[in-house]
């Protein structure tokens, strides 16, 4: 049972152009969101994280969009480079004391950003 | 400051070997995670720790056992390695802010 659906599976933007990843769950008790980015041969790393109490957050060039009545939530990166190229995932937790303890993944987006 | 150390970082075992996968942090975290990633289905949580003697199960437990001694150290053992364990598998460490992951451990059963 995926709990968390992320989509497109992979996305190609151009240089300064806008990527956009979409996460679905289903546990309505899931109540911190992060997103993971990671490269080849590495850990995945946090990116940027939102709670359901806030719509929107942003930090540099990324931002969180969250909607909880749709049970939804999507990462835009601003302004694209190549050095974005990797591989994101979301995530979600139920978090009280253990947030990011039990994490609940998405399946990944493989980002390639073309000079 | 290492943060999430995990070793070895390449592991090749025979079908019904056994072995430990090691990680270590000096963050400090009460609560310590094992994931394992495989294509097209994200990480996958199998064991987890949320202090020195506790442990529990994740989505994907069988076939591994765990034990959490110190606060520092949460090894993973694969009791009789299967192909189905061909994997790579991370270590995490986390507070309320979110999750710290070792650098991975690849391993394949042949």
């Amino acid at each position: 049972q995926q709990q968390v659906k992320q989509s497109p599976q992979s996305l190609i933007v151009q240089k300064g152009g806008i990527s956009i990843i979409n996460c679905a769950y289903e546990n309505t008790a899931f109540d911190y969101f992060p997103w993971y980015q990671q490269f080849p041969g590495k850990g995945p790393a946090l990116l940027i994280a939102i709670r359901p109490d806030v719509s929107e957050k942003k930090e540099g060039r990324f931002t969180i969009s969250f909607n909880k009545s749709a049970k939804q939530f999507s990462l835009h990166i601003m302004d694209s480079q190549p050095g974005d190229s990797a591989t994101y995932f979301c995530a979600a937790s139920i978090s009280g004391a253990t947030s990011g303890s039990r994490l609940t993944f998405g399946e990944g987006t493989q980002l390639t950003v073309n000079p | 400051n290492a943060g999430v150390t995990q070793t070895p970082k390449f592991q090749v075992l025979k079908t019904g070997q056994s072995m430990t996968l090691q990680c270590a942090q000096d963050m400090n975290h009460e609560y310590m995670s094992w994931y394992r990633q495989d294509p097209g289905m994200g990480l996958r949580l199998i064991h987890y720790s949320v202090g020195a003697g506790i442990t529990d199960q994740g989505e994907v437990p069988n076939g591994y056992n765990v034990s959490r001694s110190t606060t520092e150290d949460f090894p993973l053992r694969l009791l009789s390695a299967a192909p189905s364990q061909t994997s790579v598998y991370f270590c995490a460490s986390s507070y309320w802010g979110g999750a710290f992951f070792g650098q991975g451990t690849r391993l394949t059963v042949v």
